[in-house]
């Protein structure tokens, strides 16, 4: 079946640490990709994304996520993680079927950053 | 500039009793898109709109969900008959025709119904 995995629903990880938020997507074709970020009570905030080319995209507030064809993964990463980044991250794919321009979401990945 | 509006932030409302929300996307986005955060199912598309095309209305749980857009902009999702299953947080975004892809969303509504 077509689904968007995010394995981890908690991370928790101390200020200054690199992470690494995984991402894996069921679709016959690459789909566009997509790494949300909410902070409690907002909406949902496009860190970054990738349709094609280079595989390595960087994104905003330090961010960038690495596109895997062999692994159907879309993992994001951030070397030094700031108290602000405390949120939770949701990655996205727009499927390639019908035309749709509707985003289909993971179940989310809740990050919280120890001092 | 302004991004995507949504009214009210917060709605509790009686189990039975219908609800309208409020969306004003950004300005010159083309596209308008309803999404529902729960708890039990995550976040799920509800409907789109483009234009003056007809609406993708694939999402909707129920015939008591329908949506409508004025005038190519403002949008208002409403729920008829709300049940305690409907509660959840109803986010909309816009994007461009160009970037369809690209969707910004607004704060969301929080549906509350007891």
């Amino acid at each position: 079946a077509q689904s968007v995995t995010q394995p981890d629903i908690h991370i928790t990880v101390s200020e200054g640490a690199s992470l690494e938020l995984r991402c894996n997507y069921s679709y016959g074709a690459t789909p566009y990709l997509f790494w949300y970020v909410q902070s409690p009570g907002q909406g949902l905030q496009l860190l970054l994304k990738y349709f094609s080319g280079d595989t390595l995209v960087q994104g905003i507030k330090g961010f960038e996520a690495e596109f895997k064809r062999s692994q159907s993964s879309f993992n994001l990463r951030k070397p030094s993680v700031h108290w602000s980044d405390a949120a939770e991250y949701f990655c996205a794919v727009v499927p390639f079927s019908g035309g749709y321009n509707k985003l289909i979401f993971g179940a989310g990945t809740r990050l919280a950053v120890h001092p | 500039g302004a991004g995507v509006s949504q009214s009210p932030s917060n709605k509790v409302t009686e189990k039975g009793k219908d609800v309208e929300l409020r969306c004003d996307p950004i300005s010159g986005h083309t596209a308008l898109y309803w999404y529902r955060q729960s708890l039990g199912q995550g976040l799920e598309f509800l409907i789109y709109f483009q234009g003056n095309s007809a609406p993708d209305k694939s999402g909707l749980p129920s015939d008591r969900f329908s949506a409508e857009r004025t005038g190519g902009s403002v949008s208002t999702l409403t729920i008829q008959r709300t049940q305690q299953e409907d509660s959840a947080v109803y986010l909309c975004a816009s994007s461009t025709r160009e970037l369809a892809y690209e969707q910004y969303f607004g704060p969301g509504t929080r549906l509350t119904v007891t």
